[in-house]
């Protein structure tokens, strides 16, 4: 199994409804991500968590929302998906306490390709 | 602010050839940096990273990159691409404690 998985991997839906890209991980990390990818924009960060009780906005999170329902799991959700959230969405997870000659850095999952049409 | 500027959109080298790809960072200290490569339909793979030290960081799949804090520029080289190294590559920074910063990518093409 992926350390990250992201669900679902696809994903079509219309303008005005609501939807909901799901993460969790087994690495143990605290730290979990969501980005989303457009052509020539590269990744753009939307929210981030620390620890279960800690939410943070990114660059780029209007129109999107989180929750943190436990340490290995972090959903995104789109109240009112609208075309331009048409995009690949990365779910990513770091843990800062490892060895930095070690296994530091970010994991991320394989991603949800939307599509709002 | 603090930023991670990819120059290059598009690299077309041919097979054989050498490849160096640009990147420079904008931060107050020096950040972590990381390269990642991300293959057509596929998520990111970490290719290396530069947390202190060695200013030359050694990569899986034959990259490498070298830190130079006095141009503030973190290249990713390798000495001869196969076709297989046609992707799309990051270049990334974070200051510890904080979120990981992309820039927007270098798209490589390889020429037979």
């Amino acid at each position: 199994d992926a350390d990250v998985t992201q669900t679902p991997r696809n994903r079509i839906t219309k303008t005005g409804k609501r939807i909901m890209l799901e993460c969790s991980q087994t690495k143990g990390h605290d730290r979990m991500y969501w980005y989303r990818q457009d052509p020539g924009l590269g990744l753009r960060l939307i929210y981030y968590s620390f620890d279960v009780k800690d939410i943070n906005k990114g660059e780029i999170s209007d129109g999107y929302s989180v929750s943190r329902q436990a340490q290995a799991k972090f959903s995104l959700s789109l109240e009112s998906a609208i075309p331009n959230q048409t995009a690949l969405y990365f779910c990513a997870t770091s843990d800062p306490s490892t060895d930095e000659a070690g296994n530091y850095g970010y994991t991320f999952g394989s991603g949800t390709r939307l599509t709002v049409v | 602010a603090q930023s991670v500027t990819q120059p290059d959109i598009h690299i077309t080298v041919s097979e054989g050839a050498s490849l160096e790809l640009r990147c420079n960072y904008s931060y107050g200290a020096t950040p972590y940096l990381f390269w990642y490569v991300q293959s057509p339909g596929q998520g990111l793979q970490l290719l290396l990273k530069y947390f202190s030290g060695d200013t030359l960081v050694q990569g899986i799949k034959g990259f490498e990159a070298e830190f130079k804090r006095s141009q503030s520029s973190f290249n990713l080289r390798k000495p001869s691409v196969h076709w297989s190294d046609a992707a799309e590559y990051f270049c990334a920074g974070e200051n510890r404690d904080d979120k990981i910063i992309f820039g927007k990518g270098t798209r490589l093409h390889i020429l037979p």
